[in-house]
């Protein structure tokens, strides 16, 4: 398998319920990133991991919580969520240290509904 | 940080030209990114400038002028399936070349 991919592709979860996002990537990038995406507005960049370690965190509210077990894997994990987070949450990948032509490479997303 | 703005939407036939354009205000400049997004998909990369002038790719070209922090997507030929959102994206100069994404301006084409 190639590129980004991202798993689930739909969610539904209630407001006291834990679930998570995954995302691999096979591209040997070694930056990972995740974002929010919602209707209207840009894309909110959440967390950026560099080698593996965390490197930015956007005023997150702590009921997001990201996970980089290796260069290949990124989770979000998801608790006690409320109805406006609601979105599309979208993982990416870079190489980082270098002036990269294409910058990211997107996964299609996971689309969450909290109900 | 960055500021970047781009128009909403806009409408197209088939067969036309459409203009996009983003400005944007930045601490920091190394790059300029255009992607598609179709509907429930990921975005996919379209065009890069670093330095100024036109870079042409088929049907689209790309335009970028750093000292007036603007660029443009210029999409020839319209085919509808050309009908998506542009996200115009500038990368930090930090280590790991953050990008800031501007909202996306939604195209549609119409027979």
């Amino acid at each position: 398998e190639t590129g980004v991919t991202q798993t689930p592709r739909h969610l539904v979860m209630g407001m006291t319920n834990k679930k998570s996002l995954k995302c691999e990537q096979h591209l040997g990038h070694n930056a990972m990133y995740w974002y929010k995406q919602s209707a209207k507005k840009p894309l909110e960049l959440m967390f950026v991991y560099s080698l593996e370690e965390r490197v930015e965190n956007n005023s997150v509210p702590s009921r997001f919580s990201p996970e980089c077990p290796n260069s290949s894997h990124l989770f979000l994990h998801l608790h006690t969520l409320q109805p406006e987070d609601s979105a599309l949450y979208l993982c990416a990948s870079s190489q980082e240290g270098r002036e990269s032509y294409y910058g990211y490479t997107f996964g299609s997303g996971t689309r969450l509904t909290v109900v | 940080g960055q500021n970047i703005d781009q128009p909403t939407e806009m409408t197209a036939t088939e067969g036309a030209i459409v203009q996009i354009n983003c400005t944007y205000q930045t601490s920091g400049f190394n790059g300029l990114f255009w992607y598609q997004q179709h509907a429930g998909e990921a975005p996919t990369f379209l065009s890069y400038n670093v330095l100024d002038g036109l870079e042409e790719k088929g049907r689209f070209s790309s335009f970028l002028s750093r000292s007036k922090g603007y660029s443009y997507l210029l999409l020839k030929e319209l085919q509808m399936k050309d009908s998506a959102s542009y996200l115009c994206a500038v990368r930090d100069n930090d280590s790991w070349g953050k990008l800031q994404f501007g909202a996306g301006t939604q195209v549609v084409v119409t027979p």
